[in-house]
């Protein structure tokens, strides 16, 4: 069946780095991704979104890549802040229907 | 922007009570969903709603139901609340078969 994953839970990071949060799926007929961040005790908010005809796409501070030959979805965040820190999870829509799948989650975790 | 909003952000309830949680939005989008989220389970669907009086079931239903009376209003029902039931509960809302807005979630615990 269908199914959305991560490649880690957890990545910890030094303040100022660059942080890549990586995310693989698996139905190639997947035709639209999304990044969501959620902090603690919060429900999760969106970051950024990417369609299957594009492979890459540049927001504030985030860049979200998108490899369809392999199956392969990334977040990366420039310049982490302490205010980066959260579970961040991503979500794919088959063309079959509007609800989204939903990988496990990667927590990431700045530390200053 | 819209603005989706869970009646309660934590719930204490008994087991065998019958729990009701409240999901408002206020930008008109047809879809609305319910889920749980558990540690190490991620995001699981219960149900789901594309229009006024409409429900679909979603990976988890058993134990659950909804009500979709409004278009702005989507309802999870727990017939009889049990321990399993103890879960962080999501609701979110969509329009055009995109991104998902979310509420902030109910912490329900069953004792």
């Amino acid at each position: 069946g269908e199914s959305v994953g991560l490649h880690l839970p957890t990545l910890s990071v030094q303040e100022g780095d660059n942080s890549i949060i990586n995310c693989a799926y698996s139905n190639s007929a997947s035709d639209y991704f999304i990044w969501y961040k959620q902090e603690s005790g919060k429900g999760p908010q969106f970051i950024i979104d990417i369609r299957s005809n594009m492979d890459k796409r540049q927001g504030q501070r985030v860049t979200v890549l998108l490899n369809k030959t392999v199956k392969h979805l990334s977040l990366q965040i420039a310049a982490t802040q302490p205010g980066d820190s959260a579970v961040y999870f991503c979500a794919e829509k088959g063309q079959a229907g509007t609800a989204l799948i939903f990988g496990k989650g990667t927590t990431l975790s700045v530390s200053s | 922007d819209v603005k989706v909003t869970q009646s309660s952000r934590y719930l204490v309830k008994r087991t065998g009570e019958k729990v009701f949680l409240e999901c408002v939005q206020d930008m008109d989008h047809e879809n609305m969903f319910w889920y749980r989220q558990d540690p190490g389970l991620g995001l699981r669907l219960i149900y789901f709603s594309y229009d006024v009086k409409m429900k679909e079931k979603g990976d988890i239903p058993e134990g659950y139901s909804v009500s979709r009376e409004k278009k702005e209003r989507f309802s999870l029902i727990l017939e009889s609340a049990s321990t399993n039931q103890t879960s962080m509960y999501l609701c979110a809302s969509q329009q055009g078969g995109y991104g998902y807005t979310f509420g902030s979630g109910t912490r329900l615990t069953v004792v």
